[in-house]
């Protein structure tokens, strides 16, 4: 079975200071593993997805993970905040694809960033 | 916009009552996924589609059932509601059976009073 735990339910930073979002996974098989942001009253969109290529991956509007297995982590991180980044976080884990069970996209509990101006 | 289209935004009603929950995958994505996304449970896995045949299923309560039509759209149908089953109903596309890079609709909203 695979599981996610985001460390930090909330997270408040300054603009233009960095980012952490911390994501710690569970899996069986060799996993694959997202970032997915939502806005208030907005959908799901993906952020950046590692899928067993290039442990350090970059995303979207300056976002990077890096996938570390000997610490089971894949943490989000962007240099600089934004007004704009202010939402919904959410790690997602899923073994299917390597052989896993048939579990679907396990998702975080989410961790809601908050930027002060 | 993903290209994953959800239908009603809104719902609301009554407990017992049943309601449908329509979606339309992207052009061309032959999977079709549904998702719950509440406050207690945070966002769950409820069942796949794809190319017309259920995939996998995850948390599916007996009372929920979904199908996928030739035109590639999907159902979720909701029975017997309780007022737990107030939440956030997503629904996903993928071009492929595995549950990768899923393209995410913009949401139902049900609630039950």
């Amino acid at each position: 079975a695979q599981s996610v735990t985001q460390l930090d339910s909330h997270v408040s930073v300054s603009e233009g200071t960095p980012v952490l979002l911390r994501c710690n996974y569970s899996s069986s098989y060799s996993p694959s593993l997202f970032w997915y942001v939502q806005h208030p009253n907005k959908g799901l969109q993906l952020l950046l997805k590692y899928t067993s290529a290039a442990t350090l991956v970059k995303g979207i509007n300056g976002f990077e993970a890096e996938f570390k297995k000997s610490e089971t982590s894949f943490h989000l991180t962007k240099p600089s905040a934004h007004m704009s980044d202010a939402a919904e976080y959410f790690c997602v884990v899923s073994d299917w694809g390597s052989g896993g069970g048939a579990d679907g996209l396990t998702f975080g509990k989410g961790t809601h960033l908050i930027i002060q101006p | 916009d993903s290209g994953v289209t959800q239908t009603p935004k809104h719902l609301i009603t009554a407990t017992g009552q049943r309601v449908t929950l329509r979606c339309s995958p992207r052009s061309g994505d032959l999977s079709v996924y549904w998702y719950q996304q509440s406050l207690d449970q945070g966002l769950q896995f409820l069942i796949q589609y794809y190319n017309g045949e259920e995939r996998a299923k995850g948390n599916i309560l007996e009372r929920f059932s979904a199908q996928q039509f030739p035109d590639l759209h999907s159902e979720l149908n909701l029975s017997s509601l309780e007022l737990g089953d107030s939440a956030l109903y997503f629904c996903a596309s993928s071009g492929t059976a595995r549950q990768i890079e899923a393209f995410f609709g913009q949401g139902t909203r049900l609630t039950v009073v």
